[in-house]
């Protein structure tokens, strides 16, 4: 069993749509949470990060964890075209980190 | 925030050549750097894990002395690419983090250098 399992997608929605994307895990031990962007051609770069349990928002982004579930999210609210991507879920425990395969996501004009 | 750079950003090369690849943290000291590759529209593939001063610590199926990995300095890490073949062909991203001094969720990443092997 894969650290970290993440649908690929890909994942295609109108401008302005909500979008969900997730992530599963079953290390007990993650207690950071990150969701990186990465744009064709480029280096991913950090999005959000969660510490624990709960919700984070930034703008349209909103990260959430539930660890009894060992579930994560991200929800793209409003999306844009510019938020076509692919979106790397990352859990880290001590110096390692663990990333999901990435989901792409292309928001439709 | 932190920066991260890589160089070259896009090198070709002949098969049965070496080429080096250099990772530098630009405002910070990264103790730690990790080197991936990634194929089209695939995801990262962890390649090796690097602390300034020590050996890499290679993940399984990559071969340690086909990419050697340098960590000489707090600031910069060099992957070397030896007898390319058209196989190695990639995008090779590495990232940085400082650690345990940095925050947790930190691993900052370059730009990707992107390799051709004719």
């Amino acid at each position: 069993q894969k650290e970290v399992e993440q649908d690929p997608g890909p994942l295609s929605v109108p401008e302005g749509a909500i979008v969900s994307l997730n992530c599963t895990y079953s290390n007990s031990a993650f207690q950071y949470f990150m969701w990186y962007r990465q744009y064709s051609r480029k280096g991913p770069e950090l999005l959000m990060y969660t510490y624990s349990s709960g919700n984070k928002e930034d703008g349209r982004f909103t990260a959430q964890v539930d660890k009894s579930s060992k579930y994560i999210s991200l929800f793209i609210r409003d999306s844009q075209p510019s938020d076509s991507a692919t979106y790397l879920c990352a859990m880290s425990a001590g110096n390692q980190f663990y990333f999901g395969t990435g989901t792409s996501l292309t928001v439709i004009p | 925030g932190a920066v991260v750079s890589q160089h070259p950003s896009w090198v070709i090369c002949k098969s049965g050549t070496s080429v080096k690849i250099e990772c530098r943290s630009l405002d910070f000291q990264a103790t730690t750097m990790f080197w991936y590759r990634q194929f089209p529209k695939q995801s990262l593939m962890l390649m090796a894990t690097s602390n300034e001063g020590s050996k890499a610590t290679y993940e399984q199926g990559v071969e340690k002395d086909k990419f050697l990995i340098n960590h000489a300095s707090l600031t910069l890490s060099t992957l070397t690419v030896t007898s390319a073949h058209p196989e190695d062909s990639s995008f090779y991203i590495c990232s940085a983090r400082d650690y345990p001094a940095g925050k947790q969720y930190e691993q900052y990443f370059g730009p990707g250098t992107r390799l051709t092997v004719t």
